[in-house]
């Protein structure tokens, strides 16, 4: 079945500077990549996705990069802000087993 | 509108005991969730029912019994409660079970004392 590495556990970054989350995967027939946040005492919420068919996608100050080649996804925060601390969890669909499998989730801090 | 909205939010209740999460969603969505998140933040799934038909149901003790009465309803049953079931538990829906987004309720916080 699928499992799926997220790195760094814990991330510390100053206010204002970038911040990348990095996960692998070991099914090569996942082929959807979506990234969840989750805020002290709430639940995860989708902040980005992203398909097998594309490399990189960019919402705002957040970005995802896919290498399907490497197994391997990204999260990319830039201009940090102290709204940004929180869990992320990445996470990736394996058509095989039909569920989506989670990291083990990055603790971002972000320092004033 | 709560999209997924799960109850109760806070349960505390004794070893040995018998409880019930209830889960409902709103958004016509085909298929719902059982996740659980321990003390380490950790997600793992418990059950999936598509259509009220279980799909997933992965390596959970048969204490915990889940119950699909209608696609919009998924609660969850939990027999001879241990210390180890504490954890916070998120009923999820999705549109269905090929590579969708999930949505999560908001948790139910349950501690075993």
């Amino acid at each position: 079945g699928e499992n799926v590495e997220q790195h760094p556990s814990t991330l510390s970054v100053q206010e204002g500077d970038s911040a990348v989350i990095k996960c692998t995967y070991s099914d090569s027939a996942s082929n959807y990549f979506p990234w969840y946040k989750q805020e002290l005492g709430k639940r995860p919420q989708l902040i980005i996705d992203i398909r097998s068919n594309v490399g990189e996608k960019k919402d705002q100050r957040i970005a995802v990069t896919l290498n399907k080649t490497a197994k391997h996804f990204s999260l990319h925060i830039t201009e940090t802000q102290p709204e940004d601390s929180a869990v992320y969890f990445c996470a990736a669909f394996s058509g095989g087993d039909d569920k989506i499998i989670f990291g083990k989730g990055t603790r971002l801090h972000i320092l004033p | 509108d709560t999209a997924v909205s799960q109850t109760p939010k806070y349960l505390v209740t004794q070893m040995g005991n018998d409880k019930s999460i209830k889960c409902e969603q709103n958004l016509g969505h085909d298929t719902m969730y059982w996740y659980k998140q321990d003390s380490k933040k950790f997600l793992k799934i418990m059950f999936s029912y598509n259509n009220k038909e279980l799909i997933i149901n992965e390596t959970v003790p048969n204490r915990f019994s889940p119950k699909s009465p209608d696609k919009a309803h998924l609660n969850l049953h939990i027999n001879s409660l241990e210390l180890g079931d504490s954890a916070v538990y998120f009923c999820a829906s999705s549109p269905g079970t090929s590579g969708n987004t999930i949505y999560f309720g908001e948790g139910s916080w349950l501690t075993v004392v």
